[in-house]
C-alpha cells in the first residue's frame, strides 16, 4: 500500500525559505522508474505542478519557479525534500507530494499540508 | 512551456445527465494526458491516464478520449458522488495542470 505524507512549517514569513518533507511508504525511490512530484494549490485555486525527482536523481522543475526550487531525495529514509526560497504571500497554498512512474500519471497523493506566508 | 486550457470553467448539471469536459494543450502532447477529480479539502484522485485508460476502481461511466492537442472527459450518467472539480494534466513535457472545471448541481 502506497502512502505519502507531507510535513513542514504551517507558517513562514515573507523572504524566508520553505522546507517541506515528503515521507512515503509502500515503494522505494531506488526502484527503476519511480518518481515523486510536488504540486501546490492556493486556496480556492487550481493545482500547480512544481517539481519531480526520479529514482536515478533526474530532476525536473516548473520553468516559472525553477530559480526558487530545489528537490532532493534521501532513499534510505524514504523521503523527498522540497525547498522554496524567497517565500511571498502568493505562495500560500496546500502543498502535496505524490507518486508516479516514469512516463505515467500521478497515481497516489499525500493528504497535503497548508503553508501560509505572512508576517 | 505547454499551457493547458479547460472548458467550461463551471458546468451545472443534473443527476443522470451526460457531461463532457474539454481540455486543450498549447502544443501536441500525444496521449500523455490524465484526468483527476477533486473534492473540497481532499487530494485529487486519478480517473483517466494516457488520455483514455481508466484507472483501476474508477466507475465505467467515466471515459476519456483525444490525442495531440484536444481531449475530452465524459461522464455518461452523472451521479451524486460526481459533483466535484475536474482537472486535466499533461505529462509529456514537465507537467502542467489545466485550470479546472467545477461540476455543480443544476
Amino acid at each position: 500500500q502506497i502512502t505519502l505524507k507531507e510535513s513542514g512549517p504551517t507558517l513562514v514569513k515573507p523572504t524566508q525559505t520553505l522546507t517541506l518533507t515528503c515521507t512515503f511508504s509502500g515503494f522505494s525511490l531506488s526502484t527503476s522508474g519511480v518518481g515523486v512530484d510536488w504540486i501546490r494549490q492556493p486556496p480556492g485555486k487550481a493545482l500547480e505542478w512544481l517539481a519531480l525527482i526520479y529514482w536515478d536523481n533526474d530532476k525536473r522543475y516548473s520553468p516559472s519557479l525553477k530559480s526558487r526550487l530545489t528537490i532532493t531525495k534521501d532513499t534510505s529514509k524514504n523521503q523527498v525534500v522540497l525547498t522554496m526560497t524567497n517565500m511571498d504571500p502568493v505562495d500560500t497554498a496546500t502543498y502535496y507530494c505524490a507518486h508516479r512512474q516514469l512516463a505515467a500519471a500521478i497515481d497516489y497523493w499525500g493528504q497535503g499540508t497548508l503553508v501560509t506566508v505572512s508576517s | 512551456d505547454i499551457q493547458m486550457t479547460q472548458s467550461p470553467s463551471t458546468l451545472s448539471a443534473s443527476v443522470g445527465d451526460r457531461v463532457t469536459i474539454t481540455c486543450r494543450a498549447s502544443q501536441s502532447i500525444s496521449i500523455w494526458l490524465a484526468w483527476y477529480q477533486q473534492k473540497p479539502g481532499k487530494a485529487p484522485k486519478l480517473l483517466i491516464y494516457k488520455a483514455s485508460s481508466l484507472e483501476s476502481g474508477v466507475p465505467s461511466r467515466f471515459s476519456g478520449s483525444g490525442s495531440g492537442t484536444e481531449f475530452t472527459l465524459t461522464i455518461s450518467s452523472l451521479q451524486p458522488d460526481d459533483f466535484a472539480t475536474y482537472y486535466c494534466q499533461q505529462y509529456n513535457s514537465y507537467s502542467t495542470f489545466g485550470p479546472g472545471t467545477k461540476v455543480d448541481i443544476k
